[in-house]
Order: C-alpha cells, then sequence, then structure tokens
C-alpha cells in the first residue's frame, strides 16, 4: 500500500485565493482526520471523519474552512479565502484503529 | 478532547546516550500513543500503551504509564544520529470515539 497520499505538496498562494488540500486515506481505514501544524500552535486537529461522516470539526477555525469526504478514498480541505495566517502545513491522518497513519503533508504559503 | 503535554521541549544528547522524555496529560484515558516526525515528514507511530499496561518495550524503546500521576514517558537506549526527530505523545479520552490529541512535541538532537 501507498499509504497516505495527500496532494500537492507544496502550494503557495495570494492572500484571498481558495485553496483545496486532497487526500486518499488507506484502503480500508475508516476513520480520516485534517490536522494543521505550525511552530507556535503545535499540532491542531481540525476535523474528523468516520465512515465517510464528520464526527467533530469543533477544531476548524472558522467558515472559511470546510472539508468534504464524498466517499471512502477521498478528502478534501477547503480554505476561502485563504489568508497569511492560515500558512503551515497540513496533515491528512487515516486510521482503522487506534493506530493513526499519516500522509507526508502539504506545506501551504499564503502570501 | 484532551491534550498530553511533553516535557523536556528540547533535548540535545551524544550518540550512545539514552534519551527521555515525558508526556503529562489531564483526564483518563484508554490509551496512549508515542510518534515520532522527522524534519519536513509526516508523523510515525512508535508505540502504544493501553491504560492496564505500565510498561512497554519494543526494540530500543521503552514506555512506562503511569495512571495515578497521569503521565507517561519514552526512554530511547543507546541512542544514535538517526533518533534526531521530534517525539508526541497522543492521548485519546474515555468518552467512546477515538479522537486522538497531540502534544507539542520533544525535539531530540543527537549528536554524533
Amino acid at each position: 500500500d501507498a499509504g497516505v497520499i495527500q496532494s500537492p505538496r507544496h502550494e503557495v498562494t495570494e492572500m484571498g485565493q481558495e485553496v483545496t488540500l486532497r487526500c486518499k486515506p488507506i484502503s480500508g481505514h475508516n476513520s480520516l482526520f485534517w490536522y494543521r501544524q505550525t511552530m507556535m500552535r503545535g499540532l491542531e486537529l481540525l476535523i474528523y471523519f468516520n465512515n465517510n461522516v464528520p464526527i467533530d470539526d469543533s477544531g476548524m477555525p472558522e467558515d472559511r474552512f470546510s472539508a468534504k469526504m464524498p466517499n471512502a478514498s477521498f478528502s478534501t480541505l477547503k480554505i476561502q479565502p485563504s489568508e497569511p495566517r492560515d500558512s503551515a502545513v497540513y496533515f491528512c491522518a487515516s486510521s482503522w484503529s487506534d493506530e493513526q497513519f499519516f500522509g507526508p503533508g502539504t506545506r501551504l504559503t499564503v502570501l | 478532547s484532551q491534550q498530553g503535554e511533553e516535557d523536556p521541549q528540547a533535548l540535545s544528547i551524544q550518540e550512545g546516550e539514552n534519551a527521555t522524555m515525558n508526556c503529562s496529560y489531564k483526564t483518563s484515558i484508554n490509551n496512549l500513543q508515542w510518534y515520532r516526525q522527522n524534519s519536513g515528514r509526516g508523523l510515525v507511530h512508535l508505540i502504544l500503551i493501553r491504560s492496564n499496561e505500565r510498561e512497554k518495550h519494543s526494540g530500543r524503546l521503552r514506555v512506562t504509564l503511569d495512571t495515578s500521576k497521569k503521565s507517561s514517558s519514552l526512554l530511547i537506549t543507546a541512542s544514535r544520529a538517526a533518533d534526531t526527530a521530534s517525539y508526541f505523545c497522543a492521548t485519546d479520552d474515555t468518552r467512546g470515539s477515538y479522537i486522538p490529541t497531540f502534544g507539542r512535541g520533544t525535539s531530540l538532537i543527537v549528536h554524533p
């Protein structure tokens, strides 16, 4: 298995633009997590899906952020409009038990 | 959900020495996990210890859990330069849904 796949690996955009991050979880995993990592705030859980259903989105910072999981093999995290303070590394992780498997992350820079 | 807090924030040792990192948490847990993150990479699971376990080993890793003190430690014996990474603890809670939360990590540097 290729592991959790995230795209793009790097994204540089200008303030106000829409950004879409993509994740393909490991086949057979029923839970998917989106995290954001910054030096200041560490690793923050943004949203958690179980069987494609959002269970906890209390970590989503504001309405500019939205996440979807239309099927078991794909999820997106969208930021619209993006702001410089959204610059961070965004990780997707999947699991079927207590152990999480992380993707390589998307490094987002908003100018 | 709750957050584990790692201590120290940074640790610098020589190759061959042991490295000990600690994690404290606030409320009851089902299990506690340790993860490792190399620079520029995602986190990689190292070891899981359940609330009814006190100690667990995996290769050069030794994890202890003291539920009375709400703390855990990760010991890396005979450290190598390749162990240089950030180490995170993750705790779930006993509410049913597994939603792990991570601490801010311990940055370990092992000098060759």
